[in-house]
Order: structure tokens, then sequence, then C-alpha cells
């Protein structure tokens, strides 16, 4: 069964301070990668996603993620935090196109909060 | 523009009671998703259909039943049989050529 852990619950960076949000995800294959933010009470935007190639992948909203297989992990950075990043941050895995009917399981998310 | 639209915003009901969530979307996907978010838990997964007249159910579909009568629409209808249904209701859908979820702003359902 594919998981995702994002072990993180809460992170309180400085504004202009660099961000690294952490995932670490169980798939039996070459997962499809995920990460997504959250405003409260608001639905889902993705931020960036990782299929296959190059594994450092670029983002909107100044993000980036990267892809390391041997650690299982799929960690989203940013080099200098912006007080609207302010959010709610979930990192996701499928299975691809045809696989587990492309069903997607999330970790329990990281609330970031951005100190002024 | 296109997207999802989930109706309504803010959703009351009395215990005993039936209530169904409205989701529509206007991308032409094939693929339609409702997850049910609680704090510290994520997303889970309720139901999901790849085609029309066809779903399955996700990791939490007890107390909760779905229809997929036309491709625009995939309403999620929480039965009396959900023990607790207080919960923020998110759908999305999937295009399949361009992976990854489009989602809907929610619909948070309170049991008073």
């Amino acid at each position: 069964a594919q998981s995702v852990t994002q072990p993180d619950i809460h992170i309180t960076v400085s504004e202009g301070a660099s961000l690294e949000l952490r995932c670490n995800y169980s798939y039996g294959a070459t997962p499809y990668l995920f990460w997504y933010v959250q405003s409260p009470g608001q639905g889902l935007q993705l931020l960036l996603k990782y299929f296959s190639g190059d594994t450092l992948v670029q983002g909107i909203k100044g993000f980036e993620a990267e892809f390391k297989r041997s650690q299982s992990s799929f960690n989203l950075r940013k080099p200098s935090v912006h007080w609207s990043d302010a959010a709610e941050y979930f990192c996701a895995v499928g299975g691809g196109l045809t696989g587990g009917g492309n069903k997607l399981t999330f970790g329990t998310g990281t609330q970031l909060k951005v100190e002024l | 523009d296109g997207g999802i639209t989930q109706s309504p915003k803010y959703l009351f009901r009395k215990e005993g009671q039936n209530v169904t969530l409205s989701c529509e979307q206007n991308l032409n996907h094939d693929a339609m998703y409702w997850y049910r978010q609680d704090p510290g838990q994520g997303l889970r997964l309720i139901y999901y259909s790849q085609i029309v007249n066809d779903f399955q159910k996700g990791d939490i579909a007890e107390g909760y039943s779905v229809s997929r009568e036309k491709k625009e629409s995939f309403p999620l209808t929480v039965t009396s049989a959900q023990k607790n249904p207080t919960a923020f209701y998110l759908c999305a859908s999937n295009g399949g050529r361009n992976y990854g979820y489009t989602f809907g702003s929610g619909t948070r359902l309170t049991v008073v």
C-alpha cells in the first residue's frame, strides 16, 4: 500500500529565511509525487509535481522539490519565504495514469507559520 | 474559466438526516474524487469514479454514497449511518493527460 509521511506537523520560519518541508513516501513502483498548498477554508492548489526525468522540479510561487529515490523522499524547498506563504502544505503520492485508479494518497500536512 | 464548483460552502445537518453535497466540473475530466479532511489527519479518500455510471469505494466509504450519472457531476450523500460526519469535504477531478488533481473549494459540514 502506498503511504506518505510528513514528519513535521508545524514549522515556523522568519520572513526571508529559507524553507524545507520534508516528505517521505512508500510506493512499490515508480511514484508520481505532488506538493499541494491549502489556505484556511479553501481547496488545495497544486504547487509542483514529479513524474519522471529531472529529479529537481520547479513549481509555482518560487517553490522547488527534489526527488531522491534512495531516500524515498520528495522535500519541498524555497530559498526565501514570504509572509503570504503561511498555509498548510500537503505531499501526495500516486500510481500514475493507470495504477491504482489514479488515486492519490496524502500526508497529514505541515502547517507553516511565517514570522515577520 | 474551467474548474470545480462545490456547493454549498457551509452546511448544517441535524442528526439522523441525510444530506447531499454537490460537485460539478466543467473541465471535461473523466475521473472525480471525494475526500474528507479532519484536523491532523490529512485527506482521506471516500469514493472515486473513473467514468460515468461507475464508482469505487475509497478508504472510508462507510456511511456515504455517491452517483455518477453525468460526466460533470459527482454528488456525495452523507447518510445518517455516518457516525461522525462533521468535517471539511473536498471534491477533485483528474483529466489523466496532465496528471494532477484539480480541487474544489470545499464544503464544511456541521452536524447540530
